[in-house]
């Protein structure tokens, strides 16, 4: 069965530091890959998706993931926090076919301090 | 704006009622998915339609059904109503839920239920 494993709960960063937001996923096949950002009373935004080719993918907003398969894992990044982007972070595994639903990591909620 | 829409944004309701939850998809998106996210058991998938048929089933409780329409928008009806339901309600839309490479879930901003 399909499991995403996000480790931190909540993690506190300074603006302007880098983040890196750690995600391991569990699956039998080739899995797609994704984050959602949630705002505090909002609907989950697309960040980034990986289904194949380059390892490393670039989302909106300065976001960036990198896919180890040898990890299992698919960890987020990004250079130069702001303080916009505290929120809660969740990331998710498909299977290849649209049958299969997104199962989802229990979030990390990001705090940014001054 | 992920261009799928929710309503009611809120609701608050008794035990043992119940409630229905709408949603419409993007335009163009034929699939259409739920999910409920509450504080213990996190983001959840419940089910999945396509083009108004029932495509996959995950952990909704036989109390809660759900149907897609002809105009592809779809509902999602909980009755029988206990304190434990009260959660914030996603829908999700994507442009064919079948096995497609390239299929991506957009979200609703979601309707929060509140039972009392």
């Amino acid at each position: 069965a399909q499991s995403v494993t996000q480790p931190d709960i909540h993690i506190t960063v300074s603006e302007g530091a880098s983040l890196e937001l750690r995600c391991n996923y569990s699956y039998g096949a080739t899995p797609y890959l994704f984050w959602y950002v949630q705002s505090p009373g909002q609907g989950l935004q697309l960040l980034l998706k990986y289904f194949s080719g380059d390892t490393l993918v670039q989302g909106i907003k300065g976001f960036e993931a990198e896919f180890k398969r040898s990890q299992s894992s698919f960890n987020l990044r990004k250079p130069s926090v702001h303080w916009s982007d505290a929120a809660e972070y969740f990331c998710a595994v498909g299977g290849n076919s649209g049958n299969t639903p997104l199962v989802f990591g229990k979030g990390t909620r990001l705090s940014v301090i001054a | 704006d992920s261009g799928v829409t929710q309503t009611p944004k809120h609701l608050i309701t008794a035990t043992g009622q119940r409630v229905t939850l709408r949603c419409s998809p993007r335009s163009g998106d034929l699939s259409v998915y739920w999910y409920q996210q509450s504080l213990d058991q996190g983001l959840q998938f419940l089910i999945q339609y396509y083009n108004g048929e029932e495509r996959a089933k995950g952990n909704i409780l036989e109390r809660f059904s759900a149907q897609q329409f002809p105009d592809l928008h779809s509902e999602l009806n909980l009755s029988s109503l206990e304190l434990g339901d009260s959660a914030l309600y996603f829908c999700a839309s994507s442009v064919r839920g079948l096995a497609e490479s390239t299929d991506t879930q957009y979200f609703g901003p979601g309707t929060r239920l509140t039972v009392l």
